[in-house]
């Protein structure tokens, strides 16, 4: 099983700020197949990045993905108030179990 | 529209059984992998299981095997979950996702909006 670990666990920003997430894999994650989703309060999660690096349909290009191998980030280059929740990394590279990081916490100073 | 609508969660005590189900509609359901995936309060998100698109491969979380069974009408554009042998641990928020094909793999890019499972005697 793929363990992934996010850093930090909480990310404390003004609006208007850069955001930078990491996500470390135990072991290569295969054509690079890391997700990012968001997930805010009381609501299902939505996905932003696959692909390590593709938005998705409709996310602002305020978020990018990088990375290959073990070592993936997500950036949000500027915080808006809406952008407050928590964000997890997944790889869906190997065969089952998908595994999905702890997650990080942003929210605004 | 892409919509997932799930249904069938509540309170079970354990050893109990539920079965959730997944309404769809917006996409060509029998053209999709499609997976649960669950939420204890207050905590992430955990993969459970996953049907290929016609039904003949399914797999699981070890957490999961031998309890609960994936399974999917495509006629009736409807996925389900039959959870037997209910454990406290199961309580959680259950997911109902479709999986996106072509470049940049099977990530999970629309989720229902959710249904609680709570197992407590």
């Amino acid at each position: 099983e793929v363990v992934l670990t996010q850093s930090p666990d909480t990310l404390s920003l003004s609006p208007g700020e850069r955001a930078t997430l990491s996500c470390r894999a135990s072991q290569s994650v295969a054509s690079n197949f890391l997700a990012w989703y968001q997930q805010k309060h009381g609501q299902a999660p939505r996905l932003l990045i696959y692909g390590a690096s593709f938005r998705a349909a409709g996310i602002p290009d305020r978020f990018s993905g990088s990375g290959s191998g073990t070592d993936f980030t997500l950036t949000i280059s500027r915080l808006e108030p809406e952008d407050l929740a928590v964000y997890y990394c997944q790889q869906y590279a190997t065969p089952p179990p998908w595994t999905f990081g702890q997650g990080t916490k942003v929210d605004m100073k | 529209e892409v919509q997932l609508v799930e249904s069938g969660g509540g309170l079970v005590q354990p050893g109990g059984s539920l079965r959730l189900s997944c309404v769809t509609s917006g996409f060509t359901f029998s053209g999709r992998l499609m997976q649960w995936v669950r939420q204890a309060p207050g905590k992430g998100l955990v993969w459970v299981s996953r049907i290929n698109n016609d039904g003949s491969s399914k797999d699981y979380a070890d957490s999961v095997k031998g309890r609960f069974t994936i399974s999917r009408d495509n006629a009736e554009n409807t996925l389900y979950l039959q959870m037997n042998s209910l454990r406290a641990e199961d309580t959680a928020i259950y997911y109902c996702v479709r999986t996106r094909w072509g470049a940049g793999g099977p990530a999970f890019d629309y989720w229902g909006q959710g249904t609680l499972v709570s197992v407590s005697s």
